[in-house]
């Protein structure tokens, strides 16, 4: 089945500086790619998304890049601000799937004022 | 819409004990998702419906847990008898259109079997 390695676990930052989490996925026939943030106390929520038939997505200061051949994606965060401050996770499903998201182990942003 | 409702926020029981957990989707969502995070494995899909109906269960740990949906807006999730190692949040998420669109999660549950 799909297996999703996420890095690093945990990345600590200066206000305004970039931030970067990269994911790697097993499953060639994975298609979809969210990304959740998740605050403290709180549900995961999801901030953008990518699928297979695009290389790059940009919202705003976040930003997401996929490489079908090396299987891996990343989330870019530019000018972060002390309200980023959270976990994040990737996570990947398999085309057809309509219930299995598998979710990296997630990674904690500190971004220090 | 309120997004999704969890109940109780927190649960603390002794183990040998039956827990129910409950779950109000998103009114429209036709996927309901029960997930289980924890430190060591992250979060994990226990189970998911499509209109009321269980579709996968494969995630369910054991035959102590199961989780049912009679209506298209509840669901509850039952572990009975729960043990120290079901200690974990567990979060509930509803979609209009399953696994590759948006999942809105609850706040989730916070157990603590002692």
């Amino acid at each position: 089945g799909e297996n999703v390695e996420q890095h690093p676990s945990t990345l600590s930052v200066q206000e305004g500086d970039s931030a970067v989490i990269k994911c790697t996925y097993s499953d060639s026939a994975s298609n979809y790619f969210p990304w959740y943030k998740q605050e403290l106390g709180k549900g995961p929520q999801l901030i953008i998304d990518i699928r297979s038939n695009v290389g790059e997505k940009k919202d705003q200061r976040i930003a997401v890049t996929l490489n079908k051949t090396a299987k891996h994606f990343s989330l870019h965060i530019t000018e972060t601000q002390p309200e980023d401050s959270a976990v994040y996770f990737c996570a990947a499903s398999i085309t057809g799937s309509q219930g299995n998201l598998i979710f990296g182990k997630g990674t904690k942003l500190s971004v220090k004022p | 819409d309120a997004g999704v409702i969890q109940s109780p926020r927190h649960e603390v029981t002794e183990m040998g004990q039956e827990v129910t957990l409950r779950c109000k989707p998103i009114s429209g969502h036709d996927y309901l998702f029960w997930y289980r995070q924890t430190m060591m494995r992250g979060l994990e899909l226990l189970i998911y419906f499509n209109n009321n109906v269980p579709i996968d269960d494969s995630g369910m740990p054991e035959d102590r847990f199961s989780a049912k949906m009679p209506n298209a807006s509840f669901s509850t999730l039952k572990i009975q008898p729960s043990e120290p190692r079901d200690s974990a949040v567990y979060f509930c998420a509803s979609s209009l259109m399953g696994a590759q669109e948006t999942q809105y999660f609850g706040p989730g549950t916070r157990l603590l079997v002692l």
